[in-house]
C-alpha cells in the first residue's frame, strides 16, 4: 500500500507568490489532517477534515492559508500570498475512522519544505 | 499551558545501553492517547509505539516501550539496546477525548547514538 503522498517535496518561491501543496491520503483513510512544523513553534495543527469537511480549522494562520478537499483522495493547502514567515515544513497526516480497539494512528506523509523568499 | 513538555532538548546515549526520553502531559479528559513518532534527519514522522489512558500495561514495541505511570502524567520512551539509526528527533504527543482529535505535539528530544 501506497502511504500518504506529498507533493511537492521541496518549493522555493518568492514573498507575494501563491502557494499549492498538495496531499493524497492512504485509501480508505478518512481522517485527513494538516500540520507545520517550525524550529520557533514546533509542530502545530493546521486544520483536518474528516469525509472531505472540515472540521476544525481553528490552527490556520490567518486568510492568506486556505484548505480543500475535493474529493476522498486529494486535499491541497494554498498560500497566497506568501510570506517568508511561512517558511517550514508542511506534513498531511491521514488515519482511519474508529472502528473497535482502533487508537487513531496518523499516518504521515514525507512532508513539504516550503522556502519563502 | 503546554500540554505535552519534554524537557530534554537533547540526549546522548552509547551505542547498545538503554535511554529514557521524558515526556509528561496535561489533560483533564479521562479518554486519551499518548503516541511517540521519531523524526530522523529525512524528515519523515515515523510512529514507533501507543498508549492509551484505560491501557493498564505498558505498551512494548520491539526495543521501545513506553513506561507510562497516569498519577504522574508521564508517558516515558525506553530505547534498549540503543543503535546508532536510533539517532533522531523523538516527539511526544497526546490525542484528547474519545474520537479521532488532531494530535499536540511536544517540542521534542534530539537523541545521538554514540558509537
Amino acid at each position: 500500500d501506497a502511504g500518504v503522498i506529498q507533493s511537492p517535496r521541496h518549493e522555493v518561491t518568492e514573498m507575494g507568490q501563491e502557494v499549492t501543496l498538495r496531499c493524497k491520503p492512504i485509501s480508505g483513510h478518512d481522517y485527513l489532517f494538516w500540520y507545520r512544523q517550525t524550529m520557533m513553534r514546533g509542530l502545530e495543527l493546521l486544520i483536518y477534515f474528516n469525509n472531505n469537511v472540515p472540521i476544525d480549522d481553528s490552527g490556520m494562520p490567518e486568510d492568506r492559508f486556505s484548505a480543500k478537499m475535493p474529493n476522498a483522495s486529494f486535499s491541497t493547502l494554498k498560500i497566497q500570498p506568501s510570506e517568508p514567515r511561512d517558511s517550514a515544513v508542511y506534513f498531511c497526516a491521514s488515519s482511519l475512522i474508529f472502528r473497535q480497539g482502533s487508537f487513531y494512528e496518523q499516518y504521515f506523509g514525507p512532508g513539504t519544505r516550503l522556502t519563502v523568499t | 499551558a503546554q500540554k505535552i513538555t519534554q524537557t530534554q532538548p537533547g540526549m546522548f546515549v552509547q551505542e547498545k545501553e538503554a535511554v529514557t526520553l521524558d515526556c509528561t502531559y496535561d489533560t483533564s479528559d479521562q479518554s486519551y492517547g499518548l503516541f511517540w513518532y521519531k523524526q530522523p534527519s529525512s524528515g519523515e514522522m515515523i510512529f514507533l509505539i501507543y498508549q492509551g489512558s484505560y491501557d493498564e500495561q505498558n505498551a512494548t514495541e520491539g526495543r521501545y516501550s513506553l513506561n507510562f505511570q497516569k498519577a504522574r502524567k508521564s508517558a516515558n520512551l525506553v530505547i534498549s539496546a540503543s543503535q546508532l539509526g536510533d539517532s533522531a528527533m523523538y516527539f511526544c504527543a497526546m490525542r484528547e477525548g474519545l474520537g479521532n482529535t488532531p494530535l499536540v505535539f511536544g517540542k521534542g528530544t534530539r537523541l545521538s547514538v554514540i558509537a
